[in-house]
């Protein structure tokens, strides 16, 4: 499937380096989403986009910079991050009704972040 | 107390057993509720949404308690293609979006 893509695929990175992971959504949907799977937790939820609109940040470090230039491209600015950030990185889309919660969400492959 | 709670398990059922996860979630405002699953190291795919009135698909039965806040998914005739990590996952009552997920729910099928 490539509805929802993600580069790149895995990423090692040192503490004072400065990256940007990547989401790009071929599915014609309004709304996206960064989530955070770390082992042995729930994926937590750090950014929601509506139509280009920052609607959620659930009180994420500022380590963390969101962009979304357009409805298909979302990214994800990474400097000074700690090892405990090491993780899973997923993106997602849904349509963007906003009717709490109802709108499927299909998710990228995700980037696997490794902060040494 | 977490906002949706699963038993992680590992659930290690035969081939052709019947298995049912159950899960509950705190917020008695929320909207909508769904199953996922997630395959080891791939991301998670929508399995269906929870409605009250329950429903099933093929093999798979969602019920949902509004009052006891309480969701369960059912997988009859279990196959070994259904091992993975089931996910229960609950919509906000925000207008945001925005997902709760459990932290999942193991199954293995085995021979």
């Amino acid at each position: 499937e490539t509805g929802v893509t993600q580069t790149p695929r895995h990423l090692v990175m040192g503490m004072t380096n400065k990256k940007s992971l990547k989401c790009e959504q071929h599915l014609g949907h309004n709304a996206m989403y960064w989530y955070k799977q770390s082992a042995k937790k729930p994926l937590e939820l750090m950014f929601v986009y509506n139509f280009k609109e920052q609607t959620e940040n659930n009180s994420v470090p500022s380590r963390f910079s969101p962009e979304c230039p357009n409805s298909s491209h979302l990214f994800l600015h990474l400097h000074t991050l700690q090892p405990e950030d090491s993780a899973l990185y997923l993106c997602a889309s849904s349509q963007g009704r906003g009717v709490g919660g109802t709108d499927t969400q299909y998710f990228g492959p995700g980037t696997r972040l490794t902060v040494l | 107390r977490k906002e949706v709670e699963q038993d992680p398990g590992p659930f290690n059922v035969p081939e052709g057993a019947t298995v049912a996860f159950n899960c509950t979630y705190s917020n008695s405002a929320s909207q909508s509720f769904f199953w996922y699953r997630q395959d080891c190291r791939k991301e998670p795919k929508l399995l269906m949404s929870v409605y009250s009135s329950g429903n099933e698909d093929g093999r798979f039965t969602a019920q949902l308690n509004r009052a006891s806040q309480y969701i369960s998914l059912l997988i009859r005739d279990s196959k070994l293609s259904d091992s993975a990590t089931y996910l229960c996952v609950v919509g906000s009552s925000s207008n945001t979006g925005k997902l709760i997920f459990g932290q999942g729910t193991t199954l293995q099928v085995k021979p």
